[in-house]
C-alpha cells in the first residue's frame, strides 16, 4: 500500500522568503513523486514529477523538489516566494507501473505574506 | 490543444437524483481516471477506465459507475445522490507514466 503525509495544512511565508512544503511519503515499492498546485476554483496542475534518474527535480514556476529514498521524503522548495504561489499543493505518490492510480496527501495550502 | 475537459463546470441536484460527468481527455491519453475531491481534502481515487473497461477501482460504492467511449472520453455516473457526494469531481487523463492531467473539475451540490 503507498500513502502520502504532508507535514503541515497551513505554511506562512514572506513574500521573497524561501518556500518550504513537506512530503514523505510510503510504498513498498519504487515510487513515482508528483507535487501539483490547485488554484482557488480550480483543477490540479503538474508542478514537477519523480520517476527515475536524477533525484533532484526541477519543475514550473521556479520550484524543484528533491527524492531522498533514505528519508522517504520529496520536500517541494523554492528560493523567493511571489504573491501568486499562493496556492494549495498536493504531494501524490504512484507505483511505477502503467498507469496506476494517484495516492494524495490532505494538501498544503500556502500563503505569501506581504 | 484543449488539455481535459469536464461538463459542467458546476451542478446542483437534489437527493436521490442521479448525475452524469463527462470528461474529453488530452489528445494522445488513452486512459481517464477520475477523483473525488471533498472540501479540504485531497483528491480520493474513484476509478480508472482503459480500452473501455474499467480497469482500477478505489473505495466506493456501486452507486458510482463511468463508462469509456471509443474516442477515449468518459462518463462518471452516480446514482441515489446523497448529501455527502457534494464534492469537486475531477477526471484526469495519462498515457503510460508521464504524470496525469487534470481537468478544471466539475462541482457537485447536492442539497
Amino acid at each position: 500500500a503507498q500513502s502520502v503525509t504532508q507535514l503541515g495544512s497551513h505554511v506562512s511565508v514572506s513574500e521573497g522568503a524561501l518556500v518550504l512544503l513537506r512530503c514523505n511519503y510510503s510504498s513498498s515499492v519504487p515510487p513515482y513523486l508528483f507535487w501539483y498546485v490547485q488554484y482557488p476554483n480550480q483543477g490540479l496542475q503538474l508542478l514537477l514529477k519523480y520517476t527515475t534518474g536524477a533525484t533532484l527535480v526541477k519543475g514550473i514556476n521556479g520550484f524543484e523538489a528533491e527524492f531522498k529514498k533514505s528519508e522517504t521524503s520529496f520536500h517541494l522548495t523554492k528560493p523567493s516566494a511571489h504573491m501568486s504561489d499562493a496556492a494549495e499543493y498536493f504531494c501524490a505518490v504512484t507505483q511505477m507501473n502503467r498507469d496506476d492510480k494517484i495516492i494524495f496527501g490532505k494538501g498544503t495550502r500556502l500563503h505569501i505574506l506581504p | 490543444d484543449a488539455g481535459v475537459t469536464q461538463s459542467p463546470t458546476h451542478l446542483i441536484k437534489t437527493r436521490g437524483q442521479q448525475v452524469t460527468l463527462r470528461c474529453s481527455p488530452k489528445s494522445g491519453h488513452d486512459t481517464v481516471s477520475w477523483y473525488q475531491q471533498a472540501l479540504g481534502q485531497g483528491p480520493q481515487f474513484i476509478f480508472q477506465y482503459y480500452e473501455e473497461e474499467e480497469r482500477q477501482r478505489g473505495n466506493f460504492p456501486d452507486r458510482f459507475s463511468g463508462h469509456q467511449f471509443p474516442n477515449y472520453s468518459s462518463e462518471l455516473n452516480v446514482n441515489a445522490l446523497l448529501l455527502g457526494d457534494s464534492a469537486l469531481y475531477l477526471c484526469a487523463s495519462s498515457r503510460g507514466q508521464g504524470g496525469a492531467f487534470f481537468g478544471q473539475g466539475t462541482r457537485l451540490t447536492v442539497v
